[in-house]
């Protein structure tokens, strides 16, 4: 069993819908990251979180320690969000990190 | 800053051929390290580094070499191509020695091996 588990795999709105794309983990962490893979396949980083919630611009990101427990939301969805977002950990014990295997996300006009 | 770099984009091997993955950046980050992308699998961890001349195994290390002999560069060694090795490979650099940092990540390369 993978220990960061996405959902959904895949996800098609309309745009301005609002997203939510979650997140859960079975370990002990320091810090969860939230990452973007653009259709190019660049990846780069939106968010890095211990506790609570950050927001940048549309983008929104909680995460429940307690539930080991993250979410992105995205506000006002528009098609330049089509995007592989991909959440990663690392544990709390150690030098690496671990990914989910990434939610497909495709915006229509 | 150029960030992360790295080369080839492409890469197309015969089975058995080695090669090496070339990777550097200009931010004085301390961590680097290796990851190849697989369709339906996260990133994996091939190989990682917290300091010059100092690396370690990730969770795929076997067909790779690695070393870090200057801060800036972290080159990835395929041994004997094998066309499970056929993959999108990732290298990421952050600032700090653990990973409660933001990782950069250079533009891949993707190798195919026949």
């Amino acid at each position: 069993k993978n220990e960061v588990e996405q959902s959904p795999q895949n996800l098609t709105a309309q745009e301005g819908e609002f997203i939510t794309i979650n997140c859960s983990y079975s370990v002990g962490i320091s810090a969860l990251h939230w990452l973007q893979q653009h259709p190019g396949g660049g990846i780069v980083s939106l968010f890095m979180l211990s506790s609570g919630k950050k927001k940048h611009g549309r983008l929104i990101a909680t995460i429940n320690i307690q539930e080991k427990h993250s979410s992105l939301h995205i506000t006002a969805s528009h098609p330049r969000d089509s995007a592989v977002y991909i959440c990663a950990v690392n544990k709390n014990t150690g030098n690496q990190f671990y990914f989910g295997t990434g939610t497909s996300l495709t915006v229509i006009p | 800053n150029a960030g992360v770099t790295q080369t080839p984009k492409f890469q197309v091997l015969k089975t058995g051929q080695s090669m090496t993955l070339q990777c550097a950046q200009d931010m004085n980050h301390e961590y680097m390290s290796w990851y190849r992308q697989d369709p339906g699998m996260g990133l994996r961890l091939i190989h990682y580094s917290v300091g010059a001349g100092i690396t370690d195994q990730g969770e795929v290390p076997n067909g790779y070499n690695v070393s870090r002999s200057t801060t800036e560069d972290f080159p990835l060694r395929l041994l004997s191509a094998a066309p499970s090795q056929t993959s999108v490979y990732f290298c990421a650099s952050s600032l700090g020695g653990g990973t409660s940092y933001e990782q950069y990540f250079g533009p891949g390369t993707r190798l195919t091996v026949t």
